[in-house]
């Protein structure tokens, strides 16, 4: 069975707290991605990955990196929380191919920075 | 202008009746278009794909897209209770771009 599983459901900080989200996925994906979903907005792209110890930005990059060393781990860093990027991360993956094939999402990680 | 735009919602249907649910995109270099369903508290999950110009049917749902328009469609006949969930349109060009999501209640 297909699986993304990510290290917390809800996580609770403060403000400038370096925070990590896991990400791991056991499908042999190559392209990894990490999103927030906010009401009204939607799933905003933060960073993604097409490879081992690659990565690219998405739409929304300021404020978080990224760190992909091994294929099947894509993790999340906020080096300095901050109160606007409370939200729920997900993080998908995804074979490679030039059509774009179907992303299989975690079940998210509901961060409140406070 | 966003990349992807969907009819905003929410969209109340009586069980038995059709849900229909636009997408506009505006990248005319998109390849691939997908739908997927997100209901209250959990991920999203992919239900239809489509990549050319036409209509895609499985089952109840029917995908329908037009490049010269620029849209893409999604209908949902004979809608059941369990229909009920916001539908995400999602557009790929090198990278996916999702629309803001359409929430869906059927009624009983």
């Amino acid at each position: 069975d297909v699986k993304v599983t990510q290290s917390s459901r809800y996580l609770v900080k403060r403000t400038g707290e370096k925070v990590f989200l896991e990400c791991v996925q056991d499908m042999d994906h190559e392209n990894m991605f990490w999103y927030r979903q906010d009401p009204g907005l939607g799933l905003r792209l933060i960073y993604f990955s097409y490879d081992v110890k690659m990565k690219e930005k998405g739409d929304i990059p300021e404020g978080y990196s990224v760190s992909r060393e091994k294929k099947e781990r894509f993790s999340l860093i906020l080096e300095s929380a901050s109160t606007n990027q409370t939200s729920m991360y997900l993080c998908a993956s995804s074979l490679s191919g030039g059509r774009g094939f179907e992303q299989f999402f975690g079940p998210g990680t509901r961060l409140t920075v406070l | 202008q966003k990349e992807v735009e969907q009819n905003s919602g929410p969209l109340s249907v009586p069980e038995g009746a059709i849900a229909s649910l636009n997408c506009t995109y505006s990248d005319r270099g998109s390849q691939s278009f997908f739908w997927y369903r997100q209901y209250s508290g959990k991920s999203p999950e992919l239900i239809m794909s489509i990549y050319s110009n036409g209509d895609q049917e499985d089952g109840r749902f029917t995908a329908q897209l037009n490049k010269a328009s620029q849209y893409v469609s999604l209908l949902i006949r004979d809608s059941q209770p369990s229909d009920s969930a916001t539908y995400l349109c999602a557009v790929y060009d090198y990278k996916l771009s999702f629309g803001a999501g359409t929430t869906v209640t059927v009624r009983a």
